[in-house]
C-alpha cells in the first residue's frame, strides 16, 4: 500500500530564517507529485507539480522553492521566510493527473 | 480563472436528518473538467471522498453522493440521514483529466457539524 509521508508535523519560524518542509511517498513508483498550502481562512493553492525527478514546475509566486532531488522525494524550502508564508502545507501524489491523494500536511507559524 | 464556490459553514445538523452542501463552479481553462469532494475529518489528512468525471454521472461514498450537472455547473454534495461521525471539513475540487499540471481548484471548505 501507498503511504505519504510528509515533516515536520509543525514548524515555528521566525521571519527571516530558512524552512525546508519534506515529503515521501512509498509504494508508488514515478508519481506526479505536488505542493499545496492553505492560508488561515483561506482555501487550498497548488504551488508545484512535478511529473519526473529533477523537474518542478511553478504554479504560484510565493517566494517559495521546491525540488525533487528523488523519485520519491518533494522539498518545499525557502532562504527567507515572511508572515505571509505561514499556513498549512500539503503533500500529494497521483498517477496521471486524476485524482490526487494527500500526506497529513505540516502546519506553520511565522513570527 | 477556474473557480469554486460552496456553502459557507458552519452547517449544523442533527443526526439522522439530511444534508446538503452547494458547489457551483466556473470552468474557463479546462474544456472537461472532472469534479471532486475532498473530506478532513477531525485529527486526519485530506481524503478524497468521491469524484465524478463525467457529466451527467453521479458518484458516491459512504452514503454521501454527488451527481455533476453540467447545464448548471454544480456539483452538490447531498446526505439521506447524516451521523456524528460525518463531522469533518468538506471540499469540493475541480481538476482535469490527465494533465500533468495536475491542478486542482478548491472552494473554501464547508464545516459541517453534526449534533447527537
Amino acid at each position: 500500500a501507498q503511504t505519504i509521508h510528509q515533516w515536520p508535523v509543525a514548524e515555528i519560524k521566525a521571519v527571516g530564517s530558512p524552512l525546508s518542509l519534506g515529503c515521501t511517498i512509498k509504494g508508488k513508483s514515478s508519481p506526479n507529485l505536488y505542493w499545496y498550502w492553505q492560508a488561515t481562512g483561506g482555501t487550498l493553492q497548488q504551488l508545484f507539480y512535478s511529473i519526473t525527478v529533477g523537474q518542478v514546475e511553478s504554479v504560484v509566486q510565493l517566494n517559495l522553492s521546491a525540488s525533487r532531488p528523488k523519485d520519491d522525494q518533494f522539498i518545499l524550502s525557502t532562504e527567507k521566510l515572511l508572515l505571509s508564508h505561514s499556513g498549512f502545507y500539503l503533500c500529494a501524489w497521483s498517477l496521471w493527473g486524476v485524482e490526487q491523494y494527500f500526506g497529513p500536511g505540516t502546519r506553520l507559524t511565522v513570527l | 480563472g477556474d473557480s469554486v464556490t460552496q456553502t459557507e459553514g458552519p452547517v449544523t445538523v442533527s443526526e439522522s436528518e439530511s444534508l446538503i452542501i452547494n458547489c457551483t463552479y466556473s470552468a474557463t481553462s479546462i474544456a472537461y473538467p472532472n469534479l471532486f469532494w475532498y473530506v478532513r475529518y477531525p485529527g486526519e489528512g485530506l481524503q478524497l471522498l468521491l469524484k465524478v468525471i463525467t457529466a451527467g454521472q453521479k458518484g458516491s461514498s459512504r452514503g454521501f453522493e454527488a451527481t455533476y450537472n453540467k447545464e448548471t455547473t454544480s456539483f452538490h454534495l447531498q446526505k439521506a440521514s447524516v451521523q456524528e461521525s460525518d463531522s469533518a471539513v468538506y471540499y469540493c475540487a475541480l481538476g482535469e483529466t490527465g494533465a500533468n499540471t495536475g491542478k486542482l481548484t478548491f472552494g473554501h471548505g464547508t464545516i459541517l457539524r453534526v449534533h447527537p
